[in-house]
This record gives structure tokens, sequence and C-alpha cells, in this order.
């Protein structure tokens, strides 16, 4: 069990750029989620994929904001057009598919500084 | 929204009992009680869930009243390494739906020497 990577940790860009964050799950997990946490907050759900199939998407995940999932293993999630209200930590997560094994596993995050 | 209720910070002596409360007086039947903590930088880490029964894991123990509408977590020797947030989460478990995870401002737990 290696558990979920991100990358990169740290991003800064200017506003109106792209970015896109990778996440890596535990092998065997077929659930994977995306938080944001800000500053002083507790995350906030984003979005969550079970295999290769987006299943729920937050409101809080405007148009500017894509995730994909394609081969069910690693997810990328996209923002466009970035804005200072974009900065953020954002955490990836995933559970397996284990029904005695309901919890999930967070990476590191991959914290984003528009500037 | 949340649905649980937590102070927003406590202290505990180091080697001492960590018991941390929580409310959640609207949970429902099939809901239930998970603990996690994040430790400054780092992301969320799992410790522990439960339905109504106690439960104890290497971590820590879970005590859930008869009612449901409230439960503590209880660090039995509380070290430096557990100052950290923890956040009591009520939730559906996942193989029904996606069980994704409803944060609010959890306690902040201070460990002191």
């Amino acid at each position: 069990d290696t558990g979920v990577s991100q990358d990169p940790r740290h991003k800064i860009t200017k506003r109106g750029q792209n970015v896109t964050f990778r996440c890596d799950p535990i092998s065997e997990h077929n659930r994977l989620y995306w938080y944001r946490q800000t500053l002083g907050q507790g995350p906030e759900f984003l979005t969550y994929f079970q295999n290769e199939a987006q299943l729920e998407k937050s409101r809080l995940l405007s148009d500017r904001f894509s995730a994909e999932r394609p081969k069910g293993s690693f997810s990328t999630l996209e923002i466009q057009r970035t804005e200072q209200g974009d900065s953020a930590m954002y955490l990836c997560a995933s559970s397996s598919p284990d029904r005695d094994r309901s919890e999930q596993y967070f990476g590191p995050g991959t914290r984003l500084t528009v500037t | 929204d949340a649905k649980t209720t937590q102070p927003p910070s406590m202290d505990c002596a180091e080697g001492r009992a960590a018991n941390l409360p929580c409310n959640h007086s609207t949970i429902s039947g099939n809901e239930y009680v998970y603990w996690y903590r994040q430790i400054h930088s780092q992301g969320p880490q799992y410790i522990i869930h439960g339905l109504k029964n106690n439960e104890t894991n290497e971590m820590a123990s879970l005590i859930i009243t008869e009612d449901r509408k409230s439960s503590t977590l209880i660090l039995p020797h509380a070290t430096l390494r557990d100052t950290a947030v923890y956040y009591c989460i009520v939730s559906l478990r996942h193989m029904e739906y996606g069980n994704k995870l409803v944060f609010g401002a959890g306690t902040i737990l201070r460990v002191k020497s």
C-alpha cells in the first residue's frame, strides 16, 4: 500500500492561466474523490468517480473545473482561467470496493496559489 | 452543511486520555459516524467509524450514545503527535452511495507537555 499520491505538491500560477493536477489512488481502490480546502476551513467535496464514471459533482465545481479518470486509475483535475478565489489546497482521496472498508484515504494535497 | 457540532478547541496533557465530543442529533438510522484528523499541512487521516456499537482500533475508541445523537472519540494516551484538527462526520457507507464526506470546522486538539 503506497498511499495516495498527488502531483504537483505546490503550484503558483497567474490569474487566467490553466492548471492541471494529478491524483494516483491506492491501486485496488475503485472510488476516487476530489475535495478543496481553503485556509481555516474543513475540506469541501467537489466530485467523485467510481471506476471511470463521474457519479457526482458539487455545485462548487463551476464550468471552469473539469475532472477525468479515463481508465479508472489516476485522475486529473483541471481548472481553466484561474481566479484568485481558486487558491486553495486540492485534496484527492480514494476508497476500497470492500464492503467492510468504507474509509477514505487522502493524499497530501496540491496547494494552488493564484497571483 | 455539516450535520455535526464539535467544540472549536481542546487542550490535553501529554500521556492523558483525550476525549473529543461530537453532537449529531439529526443522524438517521443508516448513517455512520466517522472520525478523521488532519495534522498541519497534511491530508486528512481516517481514525475510526461506527454505527451504534462502541468501536476500538489501534488508534482510538469511539463511544456512541444509545440514542446515537452524540459520540466521543477517545485517544487513550495522547502524545504531542496527536495535535491536529479532529473532524466528526456523519455519512452513509459508500457501498450504497458515494460516501462523500461533509466536513465541519472540527476540533483543534492541542496536546501539551
